[in-house]
């Protein structure tokens, strides 16, 4: 069945420090793909997607790759914020949505 | 344009008692998903409805939960006889339709948090 696989976290970074995290999937053809962001006590805001191989998704920074090649789509932004402070998910897409565990991202000051 | 809501936002309940959660999708969307966040881990599906029809149950548990979507109203999730391990963020997600097509993101609710005692 699909599956997706997140890096573990908590992932600690300093402020305008470079960040990547990432997400491999397992799945049949070409689902789409996914990151979320879930911020304290709230739900899931979608931050980018891309729905097919070589789309690039971006949003606030944000950005990541569908490779097909790898099976990835990794996240990254060039210098976070200490409001980037979240959960991040990723996740594919059928019908529902699978995700990956999620991985807590820390900025500090 | 009110997003998805959810309520309550937090419920307890003592073993033994009923849950029913709540979920009215956004305007205009009519297909609705449960998803279910055990603490510290990523949100596992648990079923699709469109309007009085459940299209996909797979990730339900077999018995005490059920889940409907009226014609009117919002979105039912319902837990009998609960236990302390379905201590437990439910969210619920809505989308307009087709949920195959990828440009069709599903926007979720903030939760409830539901708490046994």
């Amino acid at each position: 069945g699909d599956s997706v696989t997140q890096m573990e976290g908590p992932v600690t970074l300093s402020e305008e420090a470079f960040l990547t995290i990432n997400c491999t999937y397992t799945a049949t053809g070409y689902p789409s793909l996914f990151w979320y962001v879930q911020y304290p006590g709230e739900g899931l805001q979608l931050l980018l997607k891309a729905t097919k191989a070589d789309d690039k998704g971006s949003n606030k920074g944000f950005e990541a790759t569908y490779r097909k090649e790898t099976t990835s789509f990794h996240l990254e932004k060039g210098s976070v914020q200490v409001s980037d402070s979240a959960v991040y998910f990723c996740a594919l897409k059928r019908r529902a949505l699978t995700f990956g565990s999620g991985t807590r991202l820390q900025v500090q000051p | 344009n009110a997003g998805v809501m959810q309520n309550p936002r937090h419920l307890v309940r003592r073993r033994g008692q009923e849950a029913r959660l709540r979920c009215s999708p956004m305007k205009g969307h009519s297909h609705v998903y449960w998803y279910r966040q055990l603490p510290e881990e990523g949100l596992k599906f648990m079923v699709y409805l469109q309007k009085e029809n459940i299209i996909d149950e797979s990730g339900m548990p077999k018995e005490r939960f059920s889940a409907e979507f009226p014609k009117e109203g919002p979105s039912i999730l319902r837990i009998q006889q609960v236990v302390r391990g379905d201590s437990a963020a439910y969210f619920c997600a809505s989308s307009v339709q087709n949920p195959f097509d990828g440009n069709q993101p599903q926007h979720f609710g903030d939760g409830t948090r539901l708490s046994i005692l």
